[in-house]
């Protein structure tokens, strides 16, 4: 299986702004998944989008998912200082791989 | 629950010498991973296990590199003999064998070989 690749690798915003990270893969997928993680922390699980659904929200979170164009988004609206971190995308049926993630800074 | 367990937290070790790190999945978990993450590779996945059986060990990066499930709730992984490129943080992940869910990690172990 092959990795998700996030876009961009960093981002820098301020408090209450929404925050867009994007994941494209090149193989068919069951799901997706995004996960976060913070400084010297492991990853944490966010939401998991499976490919017949075209979106799906979680508090703050939306991810949309477009099969055809093999590419996954992440929006995070309103955001805290303590959204900064490291956010990834995952795929595979079994063997979830990662991306090299997008660095998020939200400066307060 | 206590989530997954891995154990040491930090470890240094001079090269050469025997690493074994180790997981406790969470229970009823059927899905047990094994990742090393630097910055400059990345989160690469190592090895993957389904009902205690290896599935995929092919990121294993070499001969040196070993791991192990003996049972549903114990996973080692160990680097015999080490050498300072295997400093990483290597995190050990489980998660259930319904699609849907998502996959719990550990906090990780630190290795340093010097």
């Amino acid at each position: 299986s092959q990795q998700g690749e996030e876009d961009p690798q960093a981002l820098s915003i301020q408090e209450g702004e929404n925050a867009t990270m994007n994941c494209s893969y090149k193989t068919s997928i069951n799901n997706l998944q995004w996960y976060r993680q913070n400084s010297g922390r492991g990853l944490v699980h966010l939401i998991l989008i499976r490919s017949n659904e075209r979106e799906k929200h979680s508090g703050r979170l939306r991810v949309t998912l477009d099969t055809s164009k093999k590419s996954s988004s992440l929006l995070i609206t309103a955001s805290r200082a303590a959204d900064t971190a490291s956010y990834f995308c995952a795929t595979g049926n079994n063997d979830m791989r990662f991306g090299a993630g997008t660095r998020l800074t939200v400066k307060p | 629950d206590a989530g997954v367990i891995q154990s040491p937290r930090h470890e240094v070790t001079e090269m050469g010498q025997e690493v074994t790190l180790r997981c406790k999945p969470i229970s009823g978990h059927d899905y047990l991973f094994w990742y090393r993450q630097t910055m400059m590779r990345g989160l690469e996945l190592l090895i993957y296990f389904n009902n205690n059986v290896p599935i995929d060990d092919s990121g294993m990066p070499e001969d040196r590199f070993s791991a192990k499930m003996p049972n549903a709730s114990f996973s080692t992984l160990k680097i015999q003999p080490s050498e300072p490129r295997d400093s990483a943080v290597y995190f050990c992940a489980s998660g259930p064998g319904v699609s849907g869910y998502g996959y719990t990690f550990g906090s990780g172990t630190r290795l340093t070989v010097v």
